[in-house]
């Protein structure tokens, strides 16, 4: 089977940096991808590892250790906007091309 | 159309009465898929789609669910006889190959 943890929320402060953990257990790992979703709306691709290491895009950056089935979301210089659920999935190939969610992580920036 | 689509956005229906929801893929897309969000929880997975065959039903709650793919392209996701538990956001999404999930924006289900 498939599992994966995430925090259920995490509260930051706006210019900070922040850290959301993810870890999964899955047999047949073909990647992890990061969401983003804002309440009422869609899930939006943020980043995507499928090779162990650090994955950098403008303030978000993604680092993946598969011998550990861990994977953390970097968020610097954190804005008002931020305020939102990030979701890690695992592709799996013993489920086809399918995507399996984590519980997603509702992280809060204040003021 | 430039993403996914989905059709209804909102739909309230009455305990019992049958509903189908509509997914139009971006394409050239060759996978298609269904989850379920209920208020402030997490991705429920339901179905999975490549092509216009269903590999992957092991998400779908009852045998009240089916969905069903044509020309590789159009999805319809059916709820027969619906319950209140079945209210929630069916969110569909599609893929190249081996790329990254793009969602559509939902179609909201209330069950009276």
């Amino acid at each position: 089977g498939q599992n994966i943890d995430q925090p259920t929320e995490m509260t930051a402060t706006e210019g900070a940096i922040v850290q959301i953990n993810c870890t999964y257990q899955t047999s047949g790992f073909n990647g992890l991808f990061w969401y983003q979703q804002h309440a009422g709306e869609a899930p939006t691709f943020l980043s995507y590892n499928v090779l162990d290491g650090l994955e950098e895009k403008g303030r978000f950056s993604s680092f993946l250790s598969r011998s550990k089935g861990y994977s953390y979301l970097l968020l610097k210089e954190l804005q008002m906007k931020d305020s939102a659920s990030y979701l890690c999935a695992v592709r799996d190939w013993n489920y086809g091309q399918n995507f399996v969610f984590g519980p997603g992580t509702r992280l809060s920036v204040l003021p | 159309g430039a993403g996914v689509s989905q059709s209804p956005s909102n739909k309230v229906t009455e305990k019992g009465k049958d509903v189908e929801l509509r997914c139009d893929p971006i394409s050239g897309h060759t996978a298609l898929y269904w989850y379920r969000q209920s208020l402030g929880q997490g991705l429920e997975f339901l179905i999975y789609f490549q092509g216009n065959s269903a590999p992957d039903k092991s998400g779908l709650p009852s045998d009240r669910f089916s969905a069903e793919r044509t020309g590789g392209s159009v999805s319809t996701l059916t709820i027969q006889r619906t319950q209140q538990e079945d209210s929630a956001v069916y969110l569909c999404a599609s893929s190249l190959a081996a790329g990254e999930l793009f969602f559509g924006e939902g179609s909201r289900l209330t069950v009276l």
